[in-house]
């Protein structure tokens, strides 16, 4: 069964403090995506990577950075916390850009 | 710039009434739209999608039409069930980068 495993539900961080949301895929896949997902909003997507080593800044890309140093792993980087970053954040993974199988979601408040 | 539009963004039916969502996109190169079905405390699933070079498209009791004259497609769900309550989410793939953009998401209630 294809899964997308975020590491964490919920995270609870402090303004300022660098935090991690780490994403794994066991499905080979070579696309994965970052979104954040906020009310009347949708999904809004935060960067991008078509490769190892690669990475694409998406439509929100400012506060965030990622790493992908392996196919299967997809880390997304809050370097400095605020609270605007409070927010629900999805990975998801695909072999084409055509469908997409997402995480579970981790839950981020900011305080 | 690049953009869909869905509505409504929230939804109330009878069980066994039909649903429809309605979804607009800016950019006439877009040829692939995907819907999403996002339950409470998971992460969005893939229940139908649809190529541009097809108008219809159904999987038992959903639906999906394009019109891309017009640049919009919707999803329909026929003979409703409380468990189709849920949060749904139109996307439109976009040549450039190929990356999908989602509607803002339409929450379903379905009550018995």
């Amino acid at each position: 069964d294809v899964k997308v495993t975020q590491s964490s539900r919920y995270l609870v961080k402090r303004t300022g403090e660098k935090v991690f949301l780490e994403c794994v895929q066991d499905m080979d896949h070579e696309n994965m995506f970052w979104y954040r997902q906020d009310p009347g909003l949708g999904l809004r997507l935060i960067y991008f990577s078509y490769d190892v080593k690669m990475k694409e800044k998406g439509d929100i890309p400012e506060g965030y950075s990622v790493s992908r140093e392996k196919k299967e792993r997809f880390s997304l980087i809050l370097e400095s916390a605020s609270t605007n970053q409070t927010s629900m954040y999805l990975c998801a993974s695909s072999s084409g850009p055509a469908v997409a199988f997402f995480g579970q979601g981790t839950r981020l408040t900011v305080v | 710039g690049e953009n869909v539009e869905q509505h409504p963004s929230t939804l109330s039916v009878q069980e066994g009434d039909s649903a429809v969502i309605k979804c607009t996109y800016s950019d006439s190169a877009s040829n692939y739209f995907p819907w999403y079905k996002q339950e409470l405390g998971k992460g969005p699933q893939l229940i139908i999608d649809i190529r541009s070079n097809v108008g219809e498209k159904k999987d038992q009791r959903i639906a999906v039409t394009l019109n891309k004259t017009a640049k919009h497609f919707s999803l329909h769900i026929t003979e409703t069930q409380p468990e189709d309550s849920a949060v749904y989410f139109c996307a439109a793939r976009y040549n450039q980068g190929g990356k999908l953009i989602f509607g803002q998401g339409t929450e379903l209630s379905v009550k018995p």
